[in-house]
């Protein structure tokens, strides 16, 4: 089975940063998600994951630690349209490479 | 790169009448194509997911189903809606290890 935990809200100010964590239990590993969902919209895709450590991509990264089972995805410089939610999302070996993804953290940034 | 069509994007449906939602996938042949639901507060719920033609398997039991008549197309269907059914749909495919959403359909069951 898969168990994906992370945090339902945050907030946090303009400008600052901020850090998400997610931590999972699953049956195989096969590389963790982040997608940012903005409210009545689809998820898009943010960063992938699949071997230990930081993947900088602009102001997101997203790190990954697979013997602790965590990855967290951090923000810099916050703005106002960040506010969303953000989904993590692992992908299982079995299935079709099939993603479970985490219920979301809903994000507010906030002057 | 490719692109993933739903629809349609909004419905409101009563209680026991039947649903039909499709996708459909281009810029990419034999695709991973999925089902997921969102329902109100809670998180990506996959229903179905498909390797090939006419090949659908289901994640959870429910009072939905999924066909795919053609290579990048993709249905959900029900034949008598439930309450519990309403939520926002999303159809996804597999491309190049990264799974990309259409714009999601929005149900309402009354």
């Amino acid at each position: 089975g898969q168990n994906i935990d992370q945090p339902t809200e945050m907030t946090a100010t303009e400008g600052a940063i901020v850090q998400i964590n997610c931590t999972y239990q699953t049956s195989g590993f096969n590389g963790l998600f982040w997608y940012q969902q903005h409210a009545g919209e689809a998820p898009t895709f943010l960063s992938y994951n699949v071997l230990d450590g930081l993947e900088e991509k602009g102001r997101f990264s997203s790190f990954l630690s697979r013997s602790k089972g965590y990855s967290y995805l951090l923000l810099k410089e916050l703005q106002m349209k960040d506010s969303a939610s953000y989904l993590c999302a692992v992908r299982a070996r079995e299935g079709a490479n099939n993603l479970f993804f985490g219920t979301g953290t809903r994000l507010t940034v906030i002057p | 790169s490719q692109t993933i069509h739903q629809w349609p994007a909004t419905l409101v449906q009563p209680v026991g009448s039947p649903l039909s939602l499709e996708c459909t996938v281009e810029g990419t042949s034999n695709p991973n194509l999925y089902w997921y639901r969102q329902a109100a507060g809670r998180g990506l719920q996959l229903l179905f997911y498909s390797v090939g033609i006419g090949q659908i398997s289901s994640e959870v039991p429910q009072n939905l189903s999924a066909s795919r008549p053609q290579d990048r197309q993709f249905i959900l269907s029900s034949k008598k809606l439930l309450l519990s059914d309403s939520g926002f749909y999303l159809c996804a495919c597999l491309d190049t290890g990264e799974l990309f959403f259409g714009e999601g359909s929005r149900l309402t069951v009354l």
